[in-house]
């Protein structure tokens, strides 16, 4: 079945660039009607949407973090990525990319989820 | 942004309760609605899509409604593997939000 798994150094220095893969297994990633996303979760904290990235490249980003971030896919690899500059503390989260439906009318949600890794921000 | 409110924020329950919680949208979101179960150290799971259908694989305990900007997420009889946080989620509109959670723990 469709597995997720996220991938990338559990530490970055304040101000560098946060860079993860999402490796997916269990189908391509360049089928249709999905795209593939990544959330965030501080430490004791809620959910936060990112942004989500289509197999042609199209991508949706959060505004507040639109400056700073880049997705892309490698379809090739079955992977997407995920690319966030000029970090801080702030930033310091679990980092969990999911697949991303969305079928209009009948519903727009993420259903298959990594297990997510945690990425600290601290020199 | 559309902002998503939950309350309660935590509640305690036993085994066997009704449990419904409620998330406000800050505006009309239709039927964009979503539900997901997040349990300690583990990622979320969605539970419902669409105000009201079912995820597949998921026990029919549990159920959604509301449209517009108000939604209930209702489990019918709490069972012991129930108890964890539930977050809505809008996906109405980017950039897309959840509410804060509301943490189900066993009384």
């Amino acid at each position: 079945q469709l597995q997720l798994q996220e991938s990338g150094p559990g530490l970055v220095r304040p101000s560098e660039t946060l860079s993860l893969t999402c490796t997916v297994s269990g189908a391509s990633i360049s089928r249709s009607n999905y795209y593939w996303g990544w959330i965030r979760q501080p430490p004791g904290k809620g959910l936060e949407w990112i942004g989500s990235v289509y197999y042609t490249g199209t991508t949706n980003y959060d505004p507040s973090l639109k400056s700073r971030v880049s997705l892309f896919v490698e379809t090739s690899k079955n992977q997407f990525s995920l690319n966030l500059s000029s970090v801080t503390a702030a930033d310091t989260a679990v980092y969990y990319c999911a697949r991303h439906f969305r079928n209009g009318s009948s519903g727009d949600g993420f259903d298959i989820w990594g297990q997510g890794t945690m990425v600290t921000v601290s020199s | 942004d559309i902002e998503m409110t939950q309350s309660p924020s935590s509640l305690s329950a036993s085994v066997g309760d009704r449990v419904t919680i409620t998330c406000r949208a800050s505006q009309s979101i239709s039927i964009y609605l979503n539900w997901y179960q997040q349990k300690p150290g583990k990622a979320p799971q969605l539970l419902i899509y669409a105000a009201s259908t079912l995820q597949s694989g998921v026990p029919s305990r549990f159920s959604g409604s509301g449209y517009g900007a108000e939604f209930t997420l209702t489990l019918s009889s709490l069972q012991p593997e129930d108890f964890a946080t539930y977050y809505c989620q809008q996906s109405y509109r980017t950039p897309l939000t959840f509410g804060g959670g509301t943490k189900v723990e066993i009384k």
